[in-house]
C-alpha cells in the first residue's frame, strides 16, 4: 500500500530560527515528490516538485531534499516568517495507467511565534 | 491569470441530502482531479477525469459521482450525505493526466458541513 509519513506531526519555532520536516515514503513506481503550504481552509500551494534524479531543489527560504534510496526527503525552512506558519504536506506522486496517483501525508503543522 | 476556482466556498447541508460541488480549471487545462480532505489529515484521492472521461477513482462509495464538461469544467456529487461527509472537498487541475512535471494546481476547496 502507498503509504506517505511525516514528522514532526506539529511544531513551534520563534521567527527567524531555521526548521526541517521530514517525510519518508513507500510508494511505487516513483514519479515524483512534491512539498505543499495548506495555510488554514485554503487549498494547498506547491512549493518544490522533484523528480528520482533531483536530490535538492530551492524556492527561497524553502529547500527541499531527497534521497529516492532510502525513499526519505525533508523541507528545510530558513529565517522563519510568522507568515510561514501554515501545514506543510509531502505529496509522492506514482504513476498507474497512465494517470497520476497522489499520496498525501497527513501534513506537518508549523507555528511561528513572535 | 485565475487560478482553480471552486464553489460554493462553504455549503450546510442535512445528512440524506445531495450536493453539487463545481470546478473551473486553470485555463488550458484538461485534466481535473477531486480530493476530500477531513480536519486534521491529509487530502484523499476521489477521482481525476482528462479529456472528460474518468482516469482515476479512489476508495469512496458509489454515492461519489462526477464528471467533466466540455471546457474541462467538473462537478463532484454526493448523494445520501453522511455526517462524515464533512471535509474540505478541493479540487486540482492540470495539464495532462500524468507525466513526472505534471503538477497539480489546487483550488481554494469548498468546506462542507453535514448536521
Amino acid at each position: 500500500k502507498n503509504q506517505v509519513e511525516q514528522s514532526p506531526q506539529s511544531l513551534i519555532i520563534l521567527e527567524g530560527k531555521n526548521c526541517t520536516l521530514q517525510c519518508n515514503y513507500t510508494v511505487s513506481p516513483f514519479s515524483n515528490l512534491r512539498w505543499y503550504k495548506q495555510d488554514t481552509g485554503r487549498g494547498p500551494v506547491s512549493l518544490t516538485i522533484m523528480t528520482f534524479s533531483e536530490n535538492t531543489k530551492s524556492n527561497g527560504r524553502y529547500t527541499a531534499t531527497l534521497d529516492a534510496d532510502t525513499k526519505q526527503s525533508s523541507l528545510h525552512i530558513t529565517a522563519s516568517q510568522l507568515s510561514d506558519s501554515a501545514s506543510y504536506i509531502c505529496v509522492v506522486s506514482g504513476s498507474n495507467s497512465g494517470y497520476s496517483t497522489l499520496t498525501f501525508g497527513k501534513g506537518t503543522m508549523l507555528l511561528v511565534s513572535p | 491569470d485565475a487560478g482553480v476556482t471552486q464553489s460554493p466556498t462553504h455549503l450546510i447541508k442535512t445528512r440524506g441530502q445531495h450536493v453539487t460541488l463545481r470546478c473551473s480549471p486553470i485555463s488550458g487545462h484538461k485534466s481535473v482531479s477531486w480530493y476530500q480532505q477531513v480536519l486534521g489529515q491529509g487530502p484523499q484521492f476521489i477521482f481525476q477525469y482528462y479529456e472528460k472521461e474518468e482516469r482515476g477513482r479512489g476508495n469512496f462509495p458509489d454515492r461519489f459521482s462526477a464528471r467533466q464538461f466540455p471546457n474541462y469544467s467538473s462537478e463532484l456529487n454526493v448523494n445520501a450525505l453522511l455526517l462524515g461527509d464533512s471535509a474540505l472537498y478541493l479540487c486540482a487541475s492540470s495539464l495532462t493526466a500524468s507525466g513526472k512535471y505534471n503538477e497539480q494546481f489546487f483550488g481554494p476547496g469548498t468546506r462542507l458541513t453535514v448536521l
